[in-house]
């Protein structure tokens, strides 16, 4: 059983568009809801988080979406570069990174 | 800063075989995690060890055994393995339970033929 539905499984976005990655979950124990990174050949690295008590977190160009009530989460990469093209993971846990459940994955491709 | 340093990176191994895959970190985390990712699952939860000393079962634990050799080194061993364990292997670890930032190994791309 996922636990965390993400969509789409593939992106792509011409430069300087906005990329959207999303999240569900089934979980309500779940408070802690991260996003990360993964470039070929490495391991993930976290690239930005969000905690329930806020809709909205944002990083530079990366804002986390979150709607408790629906219990869905999203990922906005504004003005888009192909330095972003990655794979995205969104993730959730029990309050900390111990234990994450991750998503399946959107592979985020950026042309020129 | 070398972090979290993963042995080997790749490996071919015959069904049936046993081999173990090595982790340390530098960081003085307390806590260890073994993440197996395979394409169209994300990464899947083995093993994990909340401090030294101790190690608890994942999501998907069946066939995998683990050992926290120290604080520094948390190991993942494949008694026999089998094809379905084809699979890149992650490990991670947090300062401790309490922290909110992961940080991975590289990775072992492991195949059983």
């Amino acid at each position: 059983q996922q636990q965390v539905k993400q969509s789409p499984q593939s992106l792509i976005v011409q430069k300087g568009g906005i990329s959207i990655i999303n999240c569900a979950y089934e979980n309500t124990a779940f408070d802690y809801f991260p996003w990360y990174q993964q470039f070929p050949g490495k391991g993930p690295a976290l690239l930005i988080a969000i905690r329930p008590d806020v809709s909205e977190k944002k990083e530079g160009r990366f804002t986390i979406s979150f709607n408790k009530s629906a219990k869905q989460f999203s990922l906005h990469i504004m003005d888009s570069q192909p330095g972003d093209s990655a794979t995205y993971f969104c993730a959730a846990a029990w309050g900390t990174a111990s234990k994450l459940t991750f998503g399946t994955g959107t592979r985020l491709q950026v042309t020129l | 800063n070398a972090g979290v340093t993963q042995t080997p990176k790749f490996q071919v191994l015959k069904t049936g075989q046993s081999m173990t895959l090595q982790c340390a970190q530098d960081m003085n985390h307390n806590s260890m995690y073994w993440y197996r990712q395979d394409p169209g699952m994300g990464l899947r939860l083995i093993y994990y060890s909340a401090s030294e000393g101790t190690t608890d079962k994942g999501e998907v634990p069946n066939g995998y055994n683990v050992s926290r050799l120290n604080k520094r080194e948390f190991s993942l061993r494949l008694e026999s393995a089998a094809p379905s364990q084809t699979s890149v292997y992650f490990c991670a670890s947090t300062k401790d339970r309490g922290d909110t930032e992961a940080f991975f190994g590289q990775g072992t791309r492991l195949t059983v033929v």
